[in-house]
């Protein structure tokens, strides 16, 4: 099974701190990881990571991807209230169809 | 921005009823896939379509469930005989075939069975 493992399950942090998700996964077939913040409905699209050490960024949020240890963090600094949602860390398969293999998320609470 | 537009965005039907879940995937793109989250649970592959195929199928695609693209615009999932597990969202996701991309996912429909 290509299992994708996140941590910690949920977050409570007040408006203002620095928090670090993490996202573990599977060797087998690896192509790529992602990243996506579920807030009611769809997932949207925060990140795609396939090289290791490369940092990649969109304005508070930053993601790096470590092939050698099979992990992801996914960093948010200076939370907002906006900011609370799950995120979800997805490896895509390196088969043609190249399915998304999920974790159970991250639910993260941002108190004002 | 395009989006993958699915209908309707909650459905309620009764146990042994069909269901016929409706997306319009982005225009250009080629491949083509269902997923669903059961409430609490983690969102979870059902199938991926390409070139007018299934190309891949999860265990929990079993023979009451199949796809479509009837017209080359919509993508539909059949659901023919519901059971009360399989009341959970369900997430129709598109994506071009080039390497460099992020899925691009429908806002879901919520199907209920009762």
């Amino acid at each position: 099974e290509d299992k994708v493992v996140q941590s910690p399950l949920s977050l409570v942090v007040h408006e203002g701190d620095t928090v670090t998700l993490n996202c573990s996964y599977e060797v087998t077939n690896f192509r790529s990881l992602l990243w996506y913040k579920q807030e009611k409905k769809a997932p949207t699209f925060l990140f795609m990571l396939t090289s290791s050490g490369i940092e990649k960024k969109s304005g508070r949020l930053s993601s790096i991807l470590d092939k050698k240890e099979l992990f992801s963090i996914l960093n948010i600094t200076a939370t907002q209230t906006g900011d609370s949602a799950v995120y979800l860390c997805a490896r895509i398969s390196n088969f043609g169809n190249e399915k998304l293999t999920f974790g159970t998320g991250t639910r993260l609470t941002i108190i004002p | 921005e395009p989006e993958v537009t699915q209908t309707p965005s909650h459905q309620v039907t009764q146990m042994g009823q069909e269901v016929i879940l409706r997306c319009v995937p982005i225009s250009n793109h080629l491949y083509f896939y269902w997923y669903r989250q059961i409430l609490g649970q983690k969102v979870e592959f059902l199938v991926s379509f390409y070139n007018n195929e299934i190309s891949e199928k999860s265990e929990i695609f079993d023979d009451q469930f199949s796809v479509e693209r009837p017209d080359g615009s919509n993508f539909t999932l059949k659901i023919r005989s519901t059971k009360l597990e399989d009341s959970a969202m369900y997430f129709c996701a598109s994506r071009t075939g080039r390497a460099n991309y992020g899925y691009t996912f429908g806002s879901g429909t919520r199907l209920t069975v009762v």
